[in-house]
C-alpha cells in the first residue's frame, strides 16, 4: 500500500543547532515533492518545492534533498530559532488518479532557547 | 489578491443536521482540494476537484458528504446528517495547477463541532 511516512515522535533541539526532518515514501513515484510548514489552529503555509531531477534546495536557512532511489526527503533549517518551533508536513502526487495532493502525517519541531 | 477564504471558521451543529462548509480559492486557481484533520493527526485527503468537475474523491466517505466546485461561486463540501465523529477541521486549498508541481495555497480551516 501507499504510505508517506514521517518522525512520528516530536524533534526537541537546541536553538542554533541544525533540525534534520525525514520523509519516507512506499509505492508512489513522485516527480515533485513539497513541504510546508503548519502552526496550531492554522492552516498549512508552503516552503519548498523540489523536483525529482533536482537532489538539493535551498532557500534562506531551509535546505530540502530528494533522494528517489531512497525514496526520501531530508529537511534542513539551520541556525534553528524558538520560532521555528511548528508542525512540518511533506506532500507530493498520489498518481492514481489526476494527481492528487496527499500529506505525511507531519513532525512536530521543539526549539528551545 | 486575498487568499485561500473558508467559511464559517467555526460551525457547530447538533447530531442530524447538515453542515456546509464553503471555499474561495485564491483568483486564477482552477484546482481545489478539501482535507480533513483530526487533533494530533495529519491532513487527511478527501477529494481533489476542478472547475465542474471532480476528480479524485476516493478519500471522501461513499454516504453523507459530497462537493462540489461550480463554475462560479465558491467550492462546497456538504456533510449531510452528522455525527460526532464528523468532529474535526476541515482545511482547503488550492493551486493554479494539478498535483505537486506547484505550491498549494491553504485556508485557515473551518472547525466543525458537532453536538
Amino acid at each position: 500500500s501507499q504510505k508517506i511516512e514521517q518522525n512520528s515522535e516530536a524533534l526537541n533541539i537546541q536553538e542554533g543547532k541544525t533540525a534534520t526532518l525525514t520523509c519516507n515514501y512506499t509505492n508512489y513515484s513522485p516527480a515533485y515533492l513539497q513541504w510546508y510548514r503548519q502552526d496550531p489552529g492554522r492552516g498549512p503555509v508552503f516552503l519548498l518545492l523540489i523536483r525529482e531531477n533536482e537532489k538539493e534546495k535551498r532557500k534562506e536557512r531551509l535546505k530540502v534533498t530528494f533522494d528517489t532511489t531512497l525514496k526520501q526527503s531530508l529537511f534542513h533549517i539551520t541556525a534553528s530559532q524558538p520560532a521555528d518551533s511548528a508542525t512540518y508536513l511533506c506532500a507530493l502526487e498520489g498518481t492514481e488518479y489526476g494527481n492528487k495532493l496527499v500529506f505525511g502525517a507531519g513532525t512536530i519541531l521543539r526549539v528551545k532557547s | 489578491n486575498a487568499g485561500v477564504m473558508q467559511n464559517p471558521r467555526h460551525l457547530v451543529r447538533r447530531r442530524g443536521q447538515e453542515a456546509r462548509l464553503r471555499c474561495s480559492p485564491m483568483k486564477g486557481h482552477s484546482h481545489v482540494y478539501w482535507y480533513r484533520q483530526l487533533p494530533e493527526e495529519g491532513l487527511k485527503f478527501m477529494v481533489y476537484l476542478q472547475k465542474e468537475n471532480i476528480i479524485d474523491e476516493s478519500g471522501m466517505p461513499k454516504e453523507r458528504f459530497s462537493a462540489e466546485f461550480p463554475k462560479e461561486g465558491p467550492s462546497i463540501l456538504r456533510i449531510q446528517q452528522v455525527v460526532r465523529g464528523d468532529s474535526a477541521a476541515y482545511f482547503c486549498a488550492s493551486s493554479p495547477r494539478r498535483g505537486a508541481r506547484t505550491e498549494a495555497f491553504f485556508g485557515q480551516g473551518t472547525r466543525l463541532t458537532v453536538v
